[in-house]
């Protein structure tokens, strides 16, 4: 069975934090790894990634793919109040249709 | 370009309703995606569909169906609305799988509530 799993579940942290979200995966035709943000509504785009060890970056946002180790993060810098919200991990699998297998999300709050 | 369009965006049914959630995107994407998010969970693969006049099952299909008459519209149908029913349900489309971007784009949502 395909799964995904996100680690932490939740975290509280301070504006300002560095923040790092885990991603793991066990999948049988992986295409390739994408993060969504979703601020109570729908999911919205971060990143794609599909090969091993090339940085995706934007703003304070980043995130690396390890295809041996089937492992993503997610890393945060200098978090805002903004920054608050469920970060959903998904695998693309590469088979007929393109499905998406999502993790359970990790919660993201950002105190001021 | 309005992108993924769902409605309603809320509903309350009664137990043994029946109901047509509406999903339109104006991408020309060929593929298009339902799902269900439940609280504290991912999101769980409802239908899809390839193109026009082609649908088929993902993880969680029971109690749904859909059609795909034309590339921009997917409805959602839920026959006999069951308390299990009450979620939040997302459409999403993309390109297809010859894309080398193929993210899936996301509607705003309907939050429905069986009682």
């Amino acid at each position: 069975e395909d799964k995904v799993v996100q680690s932490p579940l939740s975290l509280v942290v301070h504006e300002g934090d560095t923040v790092t979200l885990n991603c793991s995966y066990e999948v049988t035709n992986f295409r390739s790894l994408l993060w969504y943000k979703q601020e109570k509504k729908a999911p919205t785009f971060l990143f794609m990634l599909t090969s091993s060890g090339i940085e995706k970056k934007s703003g304070r946002l980043s995130s690396i793919l390890d295809k041996k180790e089937l492992f993503s993060i997610l890393n945060i810098t200098a978090t805002q109040t903004g920054d608050s919200a469920v970060y959903l991990c998904a695998v693309e699998l590469g088979e007929y249709g393109n499905k998406l297998v999502f993790g359970a999300g990790t919660i993201l709050r950002v105190k001021s | 370009n309005a992108g993924v369009t769902q409605t309603p965006k809320f509903r309350i049914l009664k137990i043994g309703q029946s109901m047509t959630l509406q999903c339109t995107q104006d991408m020309n994407h060929n593929y298009m995606y339902w799902y269900r998010q439940d609280p504290g969970m991912g999101l769980k693969l409802i239908y899809y569909s390839v193109g026009a006049g082609i649908t088929d099952k993902g993880e969680v299909p029971n109690g749904y169906n859909v059609s795909r008459s034309t590339t921009e519209d997917f409805p959602l149908r839920l026959e006999l609305a069951a308390p299990s029913q009450t979620s939040v349900y997302f459409c999403a489309s993309s390109r297809g799988l010859a894309a080398s971007y193929n993210e899936q784009f996301f509607g705003p949502g309907t939050r429905l509530t069986v009682l």
